[in-house]
């Protein structure tokens, strides 16, 4: 059974202080890797897909890597506006049924 | 474009009635998955659908069942509600290629349902 398990659960920084999320998991064969950003009361907004190990992409502050046992999503110089939970997931047995880690709940005070 | 759209957004039920969920997907994107997310269990995968037949079931009970129609909009509806199922439900589209090992999802606003 696929398990996808995220660290810290809640993070709480100072505006311009970096830090890196981590996101590991257990699966028979690694078909991808998904990062989303979830606001309070709304859905889950796409940030990301790694396919390979090795692998990385930027979107503003943000950075995704992938290894062959976890992914870090890397926060540069964080603004108050990046406050959300972060929730990563991976494609089990159909591309379109994704197991979710728990989330990390990040707050980025000003 | 428009996004993946729900409706209602809020709904509250009592116990032992039924409830009807809608989400039109994307524009174009022929799959349609339907997720519920609650602070205990976070999201977990219900079913997918595909050309209007299920493709995929999570681990759910039979009270929980769904439809796609032929414009790939898509229905999910619970019958006989505990208070359990109070969760935000989740609609996610995708293009739904043809032995795709991957398929980026784009989430709907949710459902908060609230059963009391």
């Amino acid at each position: 059974e696929d398990q996808v398990t995220q660290s810290p659960e809640a993070l709480r920084l100072q505006e311009g202080e970096s830090s890196s999320l981590n996101c590991s998991y257990t699966v028979s064969g690694l078909r991808g890797l998904f990062w989303y950003r979830q606001d309070p009361g709304k859905g889950p907004e796409f940030l990301f897909t790694l396919y390979s190990a090795g692998e990385e992409k930027e979107k503003e502050r943000l950075k995704a890597t992938l290894t062959k046992k976890e992914s870090f999503l890397h926060i540069t110089a964080p603004k108050p506006e990046d406050s959300a939970t972060y929730l990563c997931a991976v494609p089990g047995r159909s591309a379109r049924q994704l197991t979710f880690g728990s989330g990390t709940q990040l707050t980025v005070l000003p | 474009k428009a996004g993946v759209t729900q409706t209602p957004r809020y709904l509250i039920k009592t116990r032992g009635q039924q409830v009807t969920l809608s989400c039109s997907p994307i524009s174009g994107h022929r799959s349609v998955s339907w997720y519920q997310q609650t602070p205990g269990q976070g999201l977990q995968f219900l079913f997918e659908y595909f050309s209007e037949t299920q493709r995929n079931k999570g681990n759910f009970p039979g009270r929980f069942s769904g439809r796609q129609f032929s414009n790939s909009r898509s229905e999910m509806n619970v019958s006989t509600l505990e208070l359990g199922d109070s969760a935000l439900y989740l609609c996610a589209s995708s293009w739904g290629l043809a032995g795709a090992s991957t398929d980026t999802q784009y989430f709907g606003p949710g459902t908060r349902l609230t059963v009391l």
